[in-house]
């Protein structure tokens, strides 16, 4: 009965190079967010994808960071040229969907987080 | 655009006392409401969730919260605090919005717990 996996927990990236985050959602879950959470500010929605399909990215910078949800393999959030600004707490959760309404329900199940730490 | 405010950013306790903690949305629909908690270090559990209907919900760890539409607010209580409630707690509002619920979080209310 695993949860939300995430990995890696702990990053340490130089500037300049790339991260790349994992997220594997609860089994019979189809559907991941990702935020962001920086010391004092909460988390910031970052993106809200379908196996295959991106549905929300209006909380995604608009350079170098990308994610996709591919049909087979887990959810991966990319962040390109790194920079000290990037570093924080990366959350994914993974949502049910109302089979009847046939909409999200917006209950979110997290992983641990993936921390990311630029030099 | 739904947003979510938590007043407090910090609220110390004593341990057997009660707690409320404030949260406030704007959004122009009924909302979906959630309150989570996160332990230091950890992801986020879901306390309790408002979707329709009764507008006092129940939750885990002997939480409970009230939906009041007028006063577009979604406060969390819980009678007598244990030291293990310590954590941070974040209200979170779910938009609706092409099938699929955005959900904004507030920025969090840190709850310290004193013996």
């Amino acid at each position: 009965n695993a949860g939300v996996m995430q990995n890696p927990r702990h990053l340490v990236r130089r500037r300049g190079q790339e991260a790349r985050l994992r997220c594997s959602p609860m089994k019979g879950h189809s559907h991941v967010y990702w935020y962001r959470q920086l010391p004092e500010e909460g988390l910031k929605f970052m993106v809200y994808l379908q196996k295959e399909n991106i549905i929300d990215e209006s909380g995604m910078p608009k350079e170098r960071f990308s994610a996709e949800f591919p049909k087979e393999g887990p959810s991966i959030l990319r962040i390109q040229q790194v920079v000290r600004g990037d570093s924080a707490a990366y959350f994914c959760a993974s949502s049910p969907r109302d089979r009847v309404a046939n909409v999200g329900t917006g209950e979110l199940f997290f992983g641990e987080g993936s921390r990311l730490t630029v030099l | 655009a739904q947003s979510v405010t938590q007043p407090d950013i910090h609220i110390t306790v004593s341990e057997g006392a009660s707690l409320e903690l404030r949260c406030n949305y704007s959004y122009g629909a009924t909302p979906y409401l959630f309150w989570y908690v996160q332990s230091p270090g950890q992801g986020l559990q879901l306390l309790l969730k408002y979707f329709s209907g009764d507008t006092l919900v129940q939750g885990i760890k002997g939480f409970e919260a009230e939906f009041k539409r007028s006063q577009s607010s979604f406060n969390l209580r819980k009678p007598s605090v244990h030291w293990s409630d310590a954590a941070e707690y974040f209200c979170a509002v779910g938009a609706g919005a092409g099938g699929y619920q955005k959900v904004t979080f507030g920025t969090g209310t840190k709850l310290q717990v004193i013996p």
